[in-house]
């Protein structure tokens, strides 16, 4: 079964809006990432932060990690119609060789 | 530095054919991991491999399904015998030989269908 689990399953917002997806784990992790996927394309890597961080900013996105939680949410901010995509979170297990584990993810639709 | 590459990009296949998938992961990568995604979900983790060896295969299915990272060339993902549960999209991502702690690069993915 999947790890990740994000919230909401889907987001609508006006351009100029703030979005914000949530994902938590169940298992202790190395670190947490986050994807964007473009309908039926690739997967963009946006960010990565480890077990040892608590926030990492790139740009427009602004990615928080609580441990204590299994949780993280990543905000973009200032929407713009070209972030209209899904976004997937993606960790790796403490335990692990280096495989992601990926939530369902949250489709963002911003509206221009 | 040119990306992850996979083809072919579309693979249409009736049931009971092979698939073959390939990946060529960026230059100087040598991790290799294929991840499965079927429609309106998150990718699923298959196999994990480096040069001439399969580290983890706990996400293949036990049957049908094989991949290889050979010496020289692309990683091959085979699929044989092809049914319609098959129909997916097959991502290909790869990291440097550094550590665990590293970003995976995908690659745009080969989208079968099985008629």
């Amino acid at each position: 079964s999947q790890q990740g689990e994000e919230d909401p399953q889907a987001l609508s917002i006006q351009e100029g809006e703030n979005a914000t997806m949530n994902c938590s784990y169940k298992t202790s992790i190395n670190n947490l990432q986050w994807y964007r996927q473009n309908s039926g394309r690739g997967l963009v890597h946006l960010i990565l932060i480890r077990s040892n961080e608590r926030e990492k900013h790139s740009g427009r996105l602004r990615v928080t990690l609580d441990t204590s939680k299994k949780s993280s949410s990543l905000l973009i901010t200032a929407s713009r119609a070209a972030d209209t995509a899904s976004y997937f979170c993606a960790t790796e297990r403490s335990s692990n060789t280096g495989k992601l584990i990926f939530g369902q993810g949250t489709t963002l639709q911003v509206k221009p | 530095n040119a990306g992850v590459m996979q083809n072919p990009r579309h693979l249409v296949r009736r049931r009971g054919q092979e698939a073959r998938l390939r990946c060529s992961p960026m230059k100087g990568h040598s991790h290799v991991y294929w991840y499965r995604q079927l429609p309106e979900e998150g990718l699923k983790f298959m196999v994990y491999l480096q040069k001439e060896n399969i580290i983890d295969e706990s996400g293949m299915p036990k049957e049908r399904f094989s991949a290889e990272f050979p010496k020289e060339g692309p990683s091959i993902l085979r699929i044989q015998q092809v049914v319609r549960g098959d129909s997916a999209a097959y991502f290909c991502a790869s990291s440097p030989y550094i550590g665990l702690q590293e970003t995976q690069y995908f690659g745009p993915g080969t989208r079968l269908l099985v008629l």
